[in-house]
């Protein structure tokens, strides 16, 4: 348990379906996170969140729509995807500027897209 | 480019010991971690290393030399459990971490 909770762990829908993913995190920090983990690849930074603004988008297609209502929750909106979006989604949580840069992980959502 | 290197699969017995080797290139550098993720579930952090040297945790220990963008990380005494990815990640000059593709330790009694 690293204090950060991903829901849903399983997720399968279509390409027209809308979804959400949810993370919290309960270790007070400020900088969350987004990654795609696909088998055999390094993980996939999509989205950074420092306290609650956005201050880094890789070049993800507008398909992922993130939102960070506060510093302690993070969505995923996901509307028309494709087969190839299927992947481990994994949320990380960090305290910026503390006296650590470790990222701590929820247990992520693995999403099936048919 | 930033780039991480780390061997795809490794293979070893319990009770042995297994180095995991990692080398990297990024823009500016902020440390290097090593985090393990059993099948199914979330990467969970092991060590972090920013000055040159070894550092030892219980059975793992994870060595950085900055000059030759090298890592390792040592694992004693294997048990079972042992078995998983081992992933690096170095941390760049905008405090974003670079991942390798990670590495699968395979324990065989």
């Amino acid at each position: 348990e690293t204090g950060v909770t991903q829901t849903p762990r399983h997720l399968v829908m279509g390409m027209t379906n809308k979804k959400s993913l949810k993370c919290e995190q309960h270790l007070g920090h400020n900088a969350m996170y987004w990654y795609k983990q696909s088998a055999k690849k390094p993980l996939e930074l999509m989205f950074v969140y420092n306290f609650k603004e956005q201050t880094e988008n890789n070049s993800v297609p507008s398909r992922f729509s993130p939102e960070c209502p506060n510093s302690s929750h993070l969505f995923l909106h996901l509307h028309t995807l494709q087969p190839e979006d299927s992947a481990l989604y994994l949320c990380a949580s960090r305290n910026s500027g503390g006296d650590t840069d470790t990222q701590y992980f929820g247990p992520g959502t693995r999403l099936t897209v048919l | 480019g930033q780039n991480i290197d780390q061997p795809t699969e490794m293979t070893a017995t319990e009770g042995a010991i297994v180095q995991i080797n990692c080398t990297y290139q990024t823009s500016g550098f902020n440390g290097l971690f090593w985090y393990q993720q059993h099948a199914g579930e979330a990467p969970t952090f092991l060590s972090y290393n920013v000055l040159d040297g070894l550092e030892e945790k219980g059975r793992f220990s994870s060595f950085l030399s900055r000059s030759k963008g090298y890592s390792y990380l040592l694992l004693k005494e294997l048990q079972m459990k042992d078995s998983a990815s081992y992933l690096c990640a170095a941390m760049d000059s905008n405090y974003q971490l670079i991942w390798g593709a990670g590495t699968k330790l395979i324990i065989k009694p």
